[in-house]
C-alpha cells in the first residue's frame, strides 16, 4: 500500500492547453497538502499549499478534495517553461516521519 | 534566500568505502532531512532530526547512519558502501512543526558505487 499515488506520466501537452494532475491519498487524516515541481537534474521545489477551500496561484489551481481522498493540480495556459515533474506530497500528522512524496508526474509541453 | 548546499554534486565511490556526504543549511532551521531519490519510487526518506545531536529514521535507514554536531550541519554516512545504494541524496531543511511545512532542498549528490 502507498500512502500517496500518483500517476507517472508522461504528459505530453501543446503550449496553451490545460492540463490537470491528480494525486490519491491513503490515510484519511492527512493533515497537509503540497505540490513540489522537480526541474530535470534539479531538487524539488514548492510550488503550493494545497488549502481546503482550494487555492489559485496566476495559472496554477490547487484543490483538495477530502472525501474522495485527493488533490489536484491544474496549470493553465501552459508554457514551454511548465515542463518538469511535479511532486505531490501528504503530512499525515505532525512530525517529519509522516510526511509522503509521491512519484512524480512528469509534464512535457511541447512547442 | 535560503540556501541548502551538498558536499559534492557528483560521486563515485567503491563498494565496501566509507561515504561521507554533508549537507549544510543557512537559515537556522531545526529540522534537517536526507532523503534518496529513485526512478519509480520517488523521494524515500532515510533519516531526519529536529535538533542538534538528534536523529530519528525513517522509511529506509538500514545501511545508513546520520551525524548532526552543529545545528546547520548533517551528514549523511554509507558506513560500507553497496551499489543498491547507488542513488540521488537530496538533503532539505525545514522548520520546525506544521503550517506550512516548506522543505528547502539542496541540489543533490548523485552518487554511483562500483
Amino acid at each position: 500500500r502507498k500512502e500517496v499515488e500518483q500517476d507517472p506520466g508522461p504528459f505530453n501537452v501543446p503550449e496553451g492547453a490545460t492540463v490537470a494532475f491528480n494525486c490519491t491519498y491513503s490515510n484519511s487524516a492527512s493533515q497537509s497538502f503540497f505540490w513540489y515541481r522537480q526541474d530535470c537534474r534539479k531538487e524539488p521545489k514548492l510550488l503550493m499549499s494545497v488549502y481546503s477551500s482550494g487555492n489559485e496561484d496566476g495559472r496554477f489551481t490547487a484543490q483538495l478534495n477530502r472525501a474522495s481522498q485527493y488533490i489536484s493540480l491544474l496549470i493553465r495556459d501552459s508554457k514551454l517553461s511548465d515542463s518538469a515533474t511535479y511532486l505531490c506530497v501528504v503530512i499525515e500528522q505532525t512530525g517529519a516521519n509522516n510526511l509522503f512524496f509521491g512519484t512524480g508526474t512528469r509534464l512535457t509541453v511541447i512547442p | 534566500d535560503v540556501k541548502v548546499t551538498q558536499s559534492s554534486r557528483y560521486l563515485v565511490k567503491r563498494t565496501g568505502e566509507k561515504v561521507f556526504l554533508e549537507c549544510v543549511q543557512d537559515m537556522d532551521h531545526e529540522n534537517m532531512f536526507w532523503y534518496r531519490q529513485d526512478p519509480g519510487l520517488g523521494l524515500r526518506l532515510i533519516y531526519f532530526s529536529y535538533d542538534v545531536k538528534m536523529k530519528e529514521k525513517g522509511d529506509i535507514p538500514e545501511g545508513y547512519s546520520v551525524s548532526r554536531e552543529k545545528k546547520e550541519r548533517f551528514s549523511l554516512i554509507l558506513e560500507s558502501a553497496s551499489t543498491n545504494q547507488t542513488s540521488m541524496y537530496l538533503c532539505a531543511s525545514s522548520f520546525p512543526g506544521t503550517g506550512t511545512y516548506e522543505q528547502y532542498f539542496g541540489p543533490g549528490t548523485r552518487l554511483t558505487v562500483t
